[in-house]
């Protein structure tokens, strides 16, 4: 059975900070997805990433695939609180038809 | 409309009743999803439909829930006998391909409430 963790859970920062974002899987997928959700919203998708060693980047958000390590990260730049929501990382199991979902990062980025 | 379309958008029901929850996907995609999302958690798979053949259902948590997409294209989730356990956004995603593929669009959701 597929895994997907998200660490950390919640987080707080400050504007102008950086951070990042973890997501580790435990089996083998060859896509990996990041999804924005703001309160009583839907999933937003940010980036699909295909392939070991992707990296995309949008505005200040930047995120990477390790498929060796099973790993994900997405990288904050320079908090602005626009950046605020939860964070969900999903992977696609190997039979390509169910995404499984991290548990999701609630960002809160303060003034 | 362009994007996945959800109705209704909340639905209370009182706890023993039934509940039907509609699906317009983005028109000619062939995969449709449904997700359950209950608070504070990531979605979690329901059920899969390949124009209209349902061909993963593993994800339904009891036979209290039943999904079609009989011509391919609309689906809806029903639930029987609902129990408060059942309270949760239910998502649907469509995709153009029959598989996730690079893109799954998700709709707004319906946030079930049961009393």
């Amino acid at each position: 059975e597929l895994k997907v963790e998200q660490n950390p859970l919640f987080l707080s920062m400050q504007e102008g900070k950086n951070y990042t974002i973890y997501c580790n899987y435990s089996t083998t997928s060859d896509r990996l997805y990041w999804y924005r959700q703001d309160p009583g919203k839907s999933l937003e998708s940010l980036f699909v990433l295909l392939s070991n060693g992707a990296v995309k980047q949008e505005g200040r958000l930047m995120a990477s695939l390790d498929t060796k390590a099973r790993l994900s990260t997405l990288h904050i730049t320079a908090a602005v609180h626009d950046l605020s929501a939860t964070y969900f990382c999903a992977v696609v199991e190997p039979s390509g038809s169910r995404l499984t979902f991290g548990e999701g990062t609630q960002l809160t980025v303060n003034p | 409309g362009a994007g996945v379309s959800q109705s209704p958008r909340y639905k209370v029901a009182k706890r023993g009743q039934d509940v039907a929850l509609r699906c317009d996907p983005i028109s000619g995609h062939v995969s449709l999803f449904w997700y359950q999302q209950a608070l504070g958690q990531g979605p979690e798979f329901l059920t899969y439909f390949q124009n209209e053949a349902q061909l993963d259902k593993s994800g339904l948590p009891s036979d209290r829930f039943f999904a079609e997409r009989p011509e391919g294209s609309v689906s809806t989730l029903k639930i029987q006998r609902t129990q408060q356990e059942d309270s949760a956004v239910y998502l649907c995603a469509s995709s153009p391909w029959g598989y996730v593929g690079t893109e799954a669009f998700f709709g707004q959701g319906t946030r079930l409430t049961v009393v």
